[in-house]
C-alpha cells in the first residue's frame, strides 16, 4: 500500500537550533515529491519539487534533500516565521498528491 | 507567478441551501485542478480531479451529485455543495498545474453550515 509518512508530528525549537523534518514514503513509481508550507486557516504555499534520489533544493534557511525512501527538510537557524506546518506530497502515476499529516513547527524567540 | 485564488474565503449559510465556490488560476492555464477538504489539525484529502471541459474524477467515498464540479475554463473550477448540511462545514482548498506535476495552491475557503 502506497504512504507516506511524516514525522516528527510537532516539533519546537528555540530561535537559531536547526534541525530536520522527516518525510519517508513506500510508493511504487515514484514521479516527483514535494513540499509545502501551510499557515493557520491558509492553502498550502510552494516551496521545493524533488525529482530523483540525489537532489537537493535549497531556498533561504530551508533545504531539501532526497534518497530512495525518504525526503528531509533540513531548517537552518529557524527564525519565529518559519512557524507553520509543513506537508509533503508524493506523485506516482497520473497527477495525483498524496499527502503527508505535516509537521507542525513552532520557533520559539 | 502560479496564482491561485479563491472565492469567497469564507462562508456561513443554513442547512439545505447549496453554496458556489470558484477557483481561478490567475496568471497560469490550469489543465489540471483539484478539490480538497481538510479538517482541523488533519491533512488534504482531496476531493475531486478535474481537465477543463470534462467530468471530474471523484475520489471513493466522495459523492459526485453532493459536490458538483464544473471546469469551465483553464483558468476557472467551481466547486458546488448542494443542499449542505453541518457535517459539509469543513475547509475547502483547490490548486491547479500546469504540464509538469506541481500543484499550486488557492488560499482556502471556510464553509460553516448552520
Amino acid at each position: 500500500e502506497d504512504q507516506v509518512t511524516q514525522s516528527p508530528e510537532a516539533l519546537r525549537l528555540q530561535e537559531g537550533e536547526s534541525s530536520s523534518l522527516n518525510c519517508s514514503y513506500t510508493v511504487s513509481g515514484l514521479r516527483g515529491l514535494f513540499w509545502y508550507r501551510q499557515d493557520p486557516g491558509k492553502g498550502p504555499e510552494f516551496l521545493f519539487t524533488l525529482y530523483s534520489a540525489g537532489e537537493e533544493k535549497e531556498k533561504e534557511r530551508l533545504k531539501a534533500t532526497l534518497t530512495k525512501k525518504e525526503s528531509f527538510l533540513h531548517i537552518t537557524a529557524p527564525k519565529p516565521e518559519d512557524s507553520a506546518t509543513y506537508l509533503c506530497a508524493v506523485v506516482i502515476g497520473g497527477n495525483q498528491f498524496y499527502f503527508g499529516t505535516g509537521t507542525s513547527l513552532t520557533v520559539i524567540p | 507567478g502560479a496564482v491561485v485564488s479563491q472565492h469567497p474565503s469564507w462562508v456561513i449559510c443554513k442547512s439545505g441551501t447549496s453554496v458556489k465556490i470558484e477557483c481561478r488560476s490567475l496568471d497560469f492555464q490550469a489543465t489540471t485542478m483539484f478539490w480538497y477538504r481538510q479538517f482541523p489539525k488533519q491533512s488534504l484529502m482531496l476531493m475531486a480531479t478535474s481537465n477543463e471541459g470534462s467530468k471530474a474524477t471523484y475520489e471513493q467515498g466522495v459523492e459526485k451529485d453532493k459536490f458538483l464540479i464544473n471546469h469551465a475554463s483553464l483558468t476557472l473550477s467551481t466547486l458546488t455543495v448542494t443542499s449542505a448540511h453541518p457535517e459539509d462545514s469543513s475547509f475547502y482548498i483547490c490548486s491547479g498545474n500546469m504540464a509538469k506535476e506541481t500543484q499550486y495552491f488557492g488560499p482556502g475557503t471556510r464553509l460553516l453550515v448552520l
